[in-house]
């Protein structure tokens, strides 16, 4: 139980278009997911918290109208990555939470590696 | 702000070696504490965690104990095998549920 998958697994994409990743909870209700981004060697840094039906809350210095992020159900959110620059290239990785169940336990996905050219 | 500082790595050991990789916290409060373990090319998989205190979190092996004394949680197994090569990532929530706040990540090597 408590799995979380994200598509695409890998993405290749030109300079100035835009890219949609999926992260869906497949065997529990989501009612919070959190966005991640992960460059080479490095740890793990919060990008948004975004919880169902309301707007994603981002942490400071990420840009929201770049990083576009949807939470339109309990299983699934999605992070657009708008008009993106060789500079957005890194290890996306989802986190999905379920606030209501009382275990509090984030379930992550196995991540997106996005290729910016 | 809250933060956690692990070892640096990469660690490299032979098979069937002791393994530690320290752990510490600063925290304004009481977080929960967790070790999260990534496989080449992966998400992040939960390998352990303590949310109180004197707490010992085990798991596959793998023990950590939370310390409030020294703001620790170091990370430790008895004998490691290759198939533990990955990178471990401590980290720290303030609200169980909450964001996580991770380490820098620490590369395991184990050879044969």
């Amino acid at each position: 139980g408590a799995v979380v998958s994200q598509h695409p697994s890998r993405v290749i994409c030109k300079s100035g278009t835009s890219v949609k990743i999926e992260c869906r909870s497949l065997d529990f209700q989501a009612t919070t997911m959190f966005w991640y981004r992960q460059f080479p060697k490095q740890s793990l840094m919060l990008m948004a918290t975004s919880n169902e039906g309301s707007k994603a809350t981002y942490e400071q210095g990420v840009e929201k109208d770049k990083f576009l992020i949807n939470h339109a159900s309990l299983t699934l959110s999605t992070l657009t990555v708008t008009s993106a620059h060789p500079e957005d290239s890194s290890f996306y990785i989802c986190s999905a939470t379920n606030r209501g169940s009382g275990t509090y336990e984030q379930y992550f996905g196995p991540g997106t590696r996005l290729t910016v050219t | 702000g809250d933060s956690v500082t692990q070892m640096e790595g990469p660690v490299t050991l032979s098979e069937e070696a002791f393994l530690t990789i320290n752990c510490t916290y600063t925290a304004t409060g009481y977080p929960s504490l967790f070790w999260y373990v990534q496989y080449p090319g992966e998400g992040l998989q939960l390998l352990l965690k303590a949310t109180k205190a004197d707490d010992k979190g085990s798991n596959k092996g793998f023990e950590a104990t939370y310390r409030k004394e020294t703001t620790s949680f170091h990370l430790e197994k008895g004998s490691v095998q290759v198939s533990d090569s990955a990178v471990y990532f401590c980290a720290l929530c303030m609200e169980y549920g909450n964001k996580l706040v991770f380490g820098a990540g620490t590369i395991l090597r184990v050879k044969s």
